[in-house]
């Protein structure tokens, strides 16, 4: 039973759209993060969240970027116009109580 | 900053050998390290981590590692390799020197079990 549900599996977008991914945790958490896989290759932290407010964030995640806790459960990433070069897979994760991340199984994004 | 190194793109093993996959790391203060497994088109599951304790860690699926202080090396080994270990395997460093936990991925092994 994965610890965290991700939506959607799979987006396809134009360029300059706006993309929102979803991630929904099984239990209460306090950590989330965003991370990014090109290509099935290295494994790029975005962006941390902790206590509703972000905690910390890379280069990558620019003005473009976004997230959200909504209604206190969903943690959304959102870019506001895709760019062909964010095509990849993005992957929400959660940090438990004896320390590791829990990844959801990830939402790839096809920008065109 | 924190940092981990997987020295080798590729790992090939035959079925039934010994592996091992390297990871070194880099940190200031006590190290929390960690192994992921990815197989095609999925997340990345936990296999196992080192905080304290026992430098020999076991984990899931068999797998262990082995943490070295002295050469900064957490490598994941596994007796005798499966087929079905075929997969990327990613070394993690936990980075808490911001006040804030920021986990650190390698760039990544593939590893190959041929039968």
């Amino acid at each position: 039973e994965p610890e965290v549900t991700q939506t959607p599996s799979h987006q396809v977008t134009q360029m300059g759209q706006e993309v929102i991914l979803r991630c929904v945790p099984i239990s209460n958490h306090l950590y989330f993060y965003w991370y990014r896989q090109i290509l099935g290759q290295k494994v790029e932290f975005l962006v941390s969240f902790y206590n509703n407010e972000i905690s910390e964030k890379s280069e990558i995640f620019d003005d473009q970027f976004s997230v959200e806790r909504p209604d206190g459960s969903n943690f959304t990433l959102k870019i506001r116009s895709t760019k062909l070069e964010d095509s990849a897979m993005y992957f929400c994760a959660i940090s438990g109580i004896t320390g590791e991340l829990f990844f959801g199984e990830g939402s790839r994004l096809t920008v065109l | 900053a924190q940092s981990v190194a997987q020295p080798e793109d590729q790992v090939n093993v035959a079925e039934g050998n010994p592996l091992t996959v390297k990871c070194t790391y880099s940190v200031s203060g006590n190290p929390y390290l960690f192994w992921y497994v990815q197989y095609p088109n999925r997340g990345l599951q936990f296999l196992l981590k080192y905080i304290t304790g026992d430098n020999l860690v076991k984990g899931s699926y068999g797998f262990e590692a082995e943490f070295n202080k002295s050469q900064t090396s957490f490598h994941l080994k596994k007796p005798s390799a499966l087929v079905s270990d075929s997969a990327l395997y990613f070394c993690a460093v936990r980075d808490d020197l911001q006040g804030t936990y920021k986990y650190i991925f390698g760039t990544g092994t593939r590893l190959k079990v041929l039968a």
